[in-house]
């Protein structure tokens, strides 16, 4: 199965909304990317986390290392949100060395 | 934030010809990384890269692929023969370290690879 499963695969808010995506690991990470892949297939860092939260603006996002999920939380949806996010996560040095990404939830916000 | 340049933007090749992909990396980063995405889908790691050796590489990695870094130039992927299914968007990417706080990836634009 995927080592990293993102959730929803696909979401469409109105502007203005808040809403969450998710990412669980069957692998052990030790480090998360959130990313945005915009229209022009650009991919824009969101956050990098060790086991922790953060927040940027209307964006926060937080990785539990114990529970193996990531979340990115998107408050006041703006319609240059849309895109696709990605999350991937990093296993521990001493381990291989291959990042994994999901499968991306794909977020369409509307006026 | 940092830069990863990547060139061509886009290249379109005959099948069974080779082709050289281009990638500088943000200037004092020393892990670099290829991946290949098929139409806006899953990015799919398919190597990495550091001190001057492969340390992972994935079962896309075909023997027809390899990468280099001759004298701290660009990082390149070279695949030889070229087919049909390497046509994707590639898209480099480096990071400072690997693990700890200073393994953020940046990640370039990518090259649209077309095989005909």
């Amino acid at each position: 199965g995927d080592k990293v499963k993102q959730s929803p695969s696909a979401l469409s808010l109105q502007e203005g909304t808040n809403s969450a995506l998710r990412c669980n690991f069957s692998i052990a990470a030790t480090t998360v990317q959130w990313f945005l892949q915009n229209p022009r297939g650009s991919l824009i860092n969101l956050f990098y986390l060790v086991p922790g939260t953060k927040e940027n603006g209307r964006l926060k996002s937080t990785f539990n290392s114990k529970e193996s999920y990531s979340t990115l939380h998107i408050r006041d949806a703006q319609l240059e949100d849309s895109g696709t996010y990605f999350c991937a996560a990093d296993p521990p040095p001493g381990g291989n060395y291959k990042p994994t990404f999901g499968k991306g939830t794909s977020l369409v916000v509307h006026p | 934030g940092p830069k990863v340049l990547q060139i061509p933007s886009h290249q379109i090749i005959d099948m069974g010809q080779m082709v050289t992909l281009n990638c500088d990396p943000v200037s004092n980063h020393l892990y670099f990384y290829w991946y290949k995405q098929i139409l806006g889908q899953q990015m799919e790691f398919l190597v990495n890269f550091y001190n001057g050796k492969v340390m992972e590489k994935s079962k896309l990695f075909k023997d027809q692929f390899s990468v280099e870094r001759p004298d701290g130039s660009y990082f390149t992927l070279k695949i030889q023969p070229t087919a049909l299914e390497d046509s994707a968007v590639y898209f480099c990417a480096s990071s400072l370290a690997w693990g700890g706080n200073y393994a953020e990836q940046f990640f370039g634009p990518g090259t649209r690879l077309t095989v005909l």
